[in-house]
Formats: structure tokens, sequence, C-alpha cells
């Protein structure tokens, strides 16, 4: 089945450490997109990608840094400069038609220990 | 400024009942699309339905229909009959900047409005 994997379902980071969400996809979609989810706040565009090797930040990228070395990997990894790192994060994808809908992960919830 | 509005917080609403999401949406594009997707308490965000700006037509779906009236800027949400299933949070998604530039068709969503039907 196509669809979009991320992993793990839960991460807990220690103060300072950086630590990396997976976000694997096999639909062939070109472009990709971090979303952060806070209680309350909707979906946060932290960073896309509408082709391989080029991404660009979005309304939150600060604290975070992305890659995007294969079609359908785009993993996010969350350094120790995001002070409030403790969020549900998404991961979605999309055809390269702006008209299309962004298909979404089930989700990673990241607190801090 | 591209903003969507989702003025209901939450909702509660007895089995069987019908219940109305708002969606209010701000754009200065004459092209643009509108979303709408349901998270279940899981997580993930599932895909209902897209609605260009060029399209005024009402849609149905079983027990879903959507009302988009571009002169109030309004893409509003009915569930009919609702069901326990119905339980989410609802969100309304707008793809900005398609004419001026800038955000290659990226989402801008609401806040959500959070859906409970009580048995």
């Amino acid at each position: 089945d196509g669809g979009i994997t991320q992993s793990p379902k839960y991460l807990f980071r220690k103060e300072g450490q950086n630590v990396t969400l997976s976000c694997e996809q096999n639909l062939n979609h070109d472009a990709m997109y971090w979303y952060r989810q806070d209680p309350g706040q909707g979906l946060r565009l932290i960073y896309y990608s509408q082709i391989v090797n080029d991404f660009q930040k979005g309304d939150i990228a600060e604290g975070y840094s992305v890659s995007r070395e294969k079609k359908e990997s785009f993993p996010l990894t969350v350094t120790s400069a995001q002070k409030n790192p403790t969020a549900f994060y998404l991961c979605a994808s999309r055809v390269a038609s702006i008209n299309q809908p962004q298909h979404f992960g089930d989700g990673t919830r990241l607190s801090i220990l | 400024a591209q903003k969507v509005t989702q003025a209901q917080t939450e909702i509660s609403v007895v089995e069987k009942e019908d219940v109305t999401l708002d969606c209010v949406y701000e754009t200065r594009d004459t092209t643009y699309y509108l979303f709408w997707y349901k998270q279940p308490p899981s997580g993930e965000l599932v895909f209902l339905i897209r609605r260009n700006s060029f399209d005024e037509q009402n849609e149905i779906s079983g027990r879903y229909s959507w009302n988009f009236q571009k002169s109030t800027s309004s893409f509003n949400f009915t569930i009919t009959a609702s069901q326990v299933v119905d339980s989410a949070v609802y969100f309304c998604a707008l793809t900005a900047g398609l004419n001026y530039g800038g955000s290659q068709g990226n989402l801008i969503f609401g806040k959500g409005t959070k859906l409970s039907v009580k048995p």
C-alpha cells in the first residue's frame, strides 16, 4: 500500500540533544512538508521541499534542519537550539500539481525528558 | 494577508444531530484552493475535500456537505445525522500565494474545530 511512514511514533529528547524524525513516502510525490502541531494552534509549517536536493524554510524553521537527498525521504532534525520542541510533528507529501491535496503521515510525538 | 479562521474551537453535539463547522478565509489571490481535513484521535490528517475558487457548486458526499460562498469568503462543512465516529478535529486550509507568488502553493491552516459527538 502506498503511503507516508513516520517513525518513531514517540520520541524523547534530553536537554542539549539533537534528534531526527524520519519521514518516508512511496507515493512518488515530488513535494514534502514538515509541520508542527501544538494544542489549539493548528499546523505550522517548518520546512518544505519541492524537489530533491532543494528545500525552503517555512514559518517556524529556527531550531530545525532537514535534508532531501532522495525523493522518498525527508528527515527532520530537531536541534538543541529548539528550546521548546515538545509537540506533535506531521510529515506530508504532494504531487507536483499545487491543486492537489497533501497527504499526511501518522505523526511523531516528541517530548522532553 | 492570507488567513484561515475557524472561529469554533470546540463543538459538542449528541448523536444524530446536524452540525456545521465554519471556515472563513482571506486572500488576495484570484485563483486559490480550499481543503477540509479530518484529524481523528490517532493523529493523521485525512483529506476530505478540495474546492477551487472558480467552482462555487456545493458538494454532498453521503452525510457530508460543503457550502462554498465567495461573496462571504466562507467554506462551511455540514455533517448530517452525526455519529460518534465523526468525533475529531477538523481543519480548513487555503492554498496560498498562487497569484502573488512565493509560497509555491503551500497550505495555510485554520486552528481547527474539535467536534465531540456523544452517544
